[in-house]
């Protein structure tokens, strides 16, 4: 299984931008990229997925090595809410429509005020 | 759109009693949901993986006779924790995949206690 590292923790000044990296260098060609947060006690949040490409949506930024074997979520503007743990999980296909999920240590983001 | 519920939300339950989690994905279809464990300050641990109509696929080390798992329809599966022990006690969190692009979608997680 693709496993990914990332920092423990990391910490912004709110309003600014966080560049979230992870190592995903056991990636293969069709594992999606997914990254997702959670605060405490509650379920992860979808945050934005790729493939190859870099994404963007209305919460985070998703920046995708070329050769893939690393990427980075950036918000752009931090606020008190981002306050979380966030996960990049790589997700290899099990099985015809299967994508299992291996959820690494994460990094918690602290944001300062 | 996207949204997957759990119930109940905590349960407080005695040694040696079982305990039933339920998980629904409320607004689409999911052959596929997760069953997951997190203990304080950890990450989340696969349990098993579920396919509507099928048995649950369970990760190493994830005893199948303690935690029952059905996947009776595509919208719900249901975890039910077998003569439970205190050393279950954990928050146990489900998803439901939706796809393509096969994304899963959490519930809020169930904190299971066990006096």
């Amino acid at each position: 299984d693709a496993k990914t590292t990332q920092p423990n923790s990391m910490e912004s000044n709110e309003e600014e931008p966080v560049h979230l990296p992870c190592n995903h260098s056991t990636i293969s060609g069709t594992d999606y990229i997914h990254w997702y947060r959670q605060l405490p006690s509650q379920g992860p949040e979808y945050v934005i997925h790729g493939l190859t490409s870099n994404v963007n949506n209305r919460m985070a930024s998703l920046a995708i090595a070329e050769d893939r074997k690393s990427s980075t979520l950036i918000l752009h503007r931090a606020t008190l809410r981002d306050a979380a743990v966030y996960y990049c999980i790589i997700s290899p296909q099990i099985g015809s429509g299967t994508y299992k999920y291996i959820f690494g240590t994460g990094t918690r983001l602290k944001v300062l005020a | 759109g996207a949204v997957v519920s759990q119930h109940p939300s905590r349960v407080i339950c005695k040694s040696g009693t079982s305990v039933k989690i339920e998980c629904r994905s409320l607004d689409f279809q999911a052959t596929t949901m997760f069953w997951y464990r997190q203990f304080p300050k950890q990450s989340l641990m696969l349990m098993a993986t579920s396919n509507e109509g099928s048995k649950a696929t369970y990760e190493q080390g994830v005893e199948k006779d303690k935690f029952l798992i059905n996947h009776a329809s595509l919208t719900l599966s249901t975890l039910t924790v077998t003569s439970a022990h205190p050393e279950d006690s954990s928050f146990y969190i489900c998803s439901a995949q939706r796809g393509p692009p096969y994304e899963q979608y959490f519930g809020p997680g169930t904190r299971l206690t066990v006096t």
